[in-house]
């Protein structure tokens, strides 16, 4: 799996967005980005997932480098609640992701009210 | 629909006890998967099911065995519990969704050895 490179921590104001940076340089053409988000003491929630396209859903957007050599997770107007670790992982298109998902140690998300 | 559940919430195991940490989900995924977390950490992925019958190892497998003999259970089981395994235990399931597979956690068991 292509390794991902994410800030240790980021701290953002509540209501403003949130641009979370994640490196893929090594990635292959067919690997998807996938974002999962853990809040305190719970278990890792998906957020979104792309290819080469930008998406968006209620959660949030991902714009993908035209290289895909990076990403961006978009939180447009962050709560309090949105402060977790955000994971950035690569996952082969041939797997899908069904044979597990490597985990990094994440960004740590701060948000000051 | 429950999605993924697992008990217990919490264990303490003296050091060379078995146990199994259960693990059900109610949205009839076929992909399923236990993952440990130890403090400061990523999740690492222990084994892995496809489908009911099938299982494989992740990549941190040993000391642990896990069956799938339905759908919806994939146990976990510590066949000699040893402090290095003192962590939170997911399980998870998943499903195809544009490509790729969504996965769904459960809240976790906090296992401590001593």
């Amino acid at each position: 799996d292509a390794k991902t490179t994410q800030p240790n921590s980021m701290e953002s104001n509540e209501e403003e967005p949130v641009h979370l940076p994640c490196n893929h340089s090594t990635i292959s053409g067919t690997d998807y980005i996938h974002w999962y988000r853990q809040l305190p003491s719970q278990g890792p929630e998906y957020v979104i997932h792309g290819l080469t396209s930008n998406v968006n859903n209620r959660m949030a957007s991902l714009a993908i480098a035209e290289d895909r050599k990076s990403s961006t997770l978009i939180l447009h107007r962050a709560t309090l609640r949105d402060a977790a670790v955000y994971y950035c992982i690569s996952v082969p298109y041939s797997g899908g992701g069904a044979d597990g998902l490597t985990f990094g140690k994440g960004t740590h998300l701060i948000i000051q009210p | 629909n429950a999605g993924v559940t697992q008990t217990p919430k919490f264990q303490v195991l003296k050091t060379g006890q078995s146990m199994t940490l259960q693990c059900a989900q109610d949205m009839n995924h076929e992909y399923m998967s236990w993952y440990r977390q130890d403090p400061g950490m990523g999740l690492r992925l222990i084994h892995y099911s496809v489908g009911a019958g099938i299982t494989d190892q992740g990549e941190v497998p040993n000391g642990y065995n896990v069956s799938r003999s339905t759908t919806e259970d994939f146990p976990l089981r510590l066949l000699s519990a040893a402090p290095s395994q003192t962590s939170v235990y997911f399980c998870a399931s998943s499903y195809r969704l544009a490509g790729a597979y969504e996965q769904y956690f459960g809240p976790g068991t906090r296992l401590t050895v001593t």
